[in-house]
């Protein structure tokens, strides 16, 4: 069945440092790929989203690649800060078929002072 | 606005036992989704209700079930419940249902413990 696969599961970087989170995916239908940021004990929230009709998208400090041939894409935090402290989740999905969305299983962010 | 609440917070059950979880939409949203939660699985979509009717259904077994409000409020229902049922429960919601056209909004989840 369809997978995500999200690397690394734990992530520590220095303060002001670049972080860097990668998925892949299993189902080469999936043409929306939405970012998680969830905080200790507070629920998931949208972050950044992509679409397969684009490679790259940029807000702010956070940065979404992705690479449609190798099915992978990756989440881009620049300039750290230590409210980036979290669990990020990608997620994969494909809005033309059944909008079922598939979690990758999450990495926890930390952001050292 | 209100955003989206779950009632109860926490629940304990024991095995065996039937739950069932409520969820309020952000009002005006349609479309209610429901997700579980567990360290060992991370995030796993369980269903999505959109105008009183299931649209969407992840992998889980039929001991898992929903329905929707026409007020769209939502409830899930486990049943005969199992230790690994262990989870949070959370449920979003979003005004049409169309990921990626629209954010879908969380609410706070319900911890369950199965015991």
């Amino acid at each position: 069945g369809e997978n995500v696969e999200q690397h690394p599961s734990t992530l520590s970087v220095q303060e002001g440092d670049s972080a860097v989170i990668k998925c892949t995916y299993s189902d080469s239908a999936s043409n929306y790929f939405p970012w998680y940021k969830q905080e200790l004990g507070k629920r998931p929230q949208l972050i950044i989203d992509i679409r397969s009709n684009v490679g790259e998208k940029k807000d702010q400090r956070i940065a979404v690649t992705l690479n449609k041939t190798a099915k992978h894409f990756s989440l881009h935090i620049t300039e750290t800060q230590p409210e980036d402290s979290a669990v990020y989740f990608c997620a994969a999905s494909s809005l033309n078929r059944d909008d079922k969305i598939i979690f990758g299983k999450g990495t926890r962010l930390h952001i050292l002072p | 606005k209100a955003g989206v609440t779950q009632t109860p917070r926490y629940l304990i059950k024991t095995r065996g036992q039937q739950v069932t979880l409520s969820c309020s939409p952000i009002s005006g949203h349609r479309s209610v989704s429901w997700y579980q939660q567990t360290p060992g699985q991370g995030l796993q979509f369980l269903f999505e209700y959109f105008s009183e009717t299931q649209r969407n259904k992840g992998n889980f077994p039929g001991r898992f079930s929903g329905r929707q409000f026409s007020n769209s409020r939502s409830e899930m229902n486990v049943s005969t419940l199992e230790l690994g049922d262990s989870a949070l429960y959370l449920c979003a919601s979003s005004s049409l249902g169309q990921l990626g056209q629209e954010t879908q909004y969380f609410g706070p989840g319900t911890r369950l413990l199965v015991l």
